[in-house]
């Protein structure tokens, strides 16, 4: 597709349970980042993946948090035993080339804990 | 640690006015970003400033970035009730190139 595309649009879990978040950068696309964004708030920056560099996981709240890319494609962020705080929407971007080029967004993981 | 401000959070304008909203960091960086974002939607980028004295302009919205200053502003010319949204800035966070922090945003509602 032209854009970024995240899966699923919505999701309901239970406290407790698993979640995973995918996320189709843009084709050629070498650098994604993830962010979490409450409600009525800004981005919080969650982790970043640049080509096959180690990622930079400096935002990850916890260790319930982990992500995963595979080569310079799709990337899915697990979270693990969910908490309620956890509901958020979960923003996915990618760029050509980390932090020269503007970042495309995706449309979100609505995530609620219940 | 990189802290990026705006104001005002929240800006209530009548269609035909000018207003602008500023964006402060605290931290040296030359390349800043805004964005749009609509309820309920994903963020839309405006405009990217890559260097101090960067002006770009799109339509009635033009940005600028004073390094020195550590300041953005977004200039809004004769407003129309369609750029009611939520802007934000955000700012490379320089020495790792690697991630964008944002301000908490200006909600702007343009009313008839």
């Amino acid at each position: 597709g032209a854009g970024v595309s995240q899966s699923p649009s919505n999701k309901v879990t239970e406290k407790g349970k698993d979640v995973e978040l995918r996320c189709d950068p843009i084709s050629g696309h070498t650098a994604l980042y993830w962010y979490r964004q409450r409600l009525g708030q800004g981005l919080e920056f969650l982790i970043y993946f640049q080509g096959n560099s180690a990622p930079d996981k400096s935002g990850l709240p916890s260790d319930r948090f982990s992500a995963e890319r595979t080569g310079e494609s799709v990337s899915t962020l697990t979270i693990q035993r969910t908490q309620q705080e956890d509901s958020a929407v979960y923003l996915c971007a990618s760029s050509l080339m980390s932090g020269y080029t503007e970042a495309f967004f995706g449309q979100g993981t609505r995530l609620t804990v219940v | 640690e990189l802290k990026v401000e705006q104001n005002p959070l929240f800006l209530s304008m009548q269609e035909g006015k000018n207003y602008t909203i500023y964006c402060n960091y605290s931290t040296t960086s030359d390349r800043l970003y805004w964005y749009r974002q609509d309820p309920g939607k994903s963020l839309e980028s405006l405009f990217v400033l890559l260097s101090n004295g960067a002006v770009k302009q799109e339509g009635r919205l033009m940005a600028s970035l004073d390094t020195k200053a550590r300041l953005s502003t977004l200039h809004i010319t004769a407003a129309v009730h369609d750029l009611s949204a939520t802007y934000f800035c955000a700012v490379d966070d320089t020495g790792t190139a690697s991630k964008l922090t944002f301000g908490t945003g200006t909600r702007l509602q343009v009313t008839l």
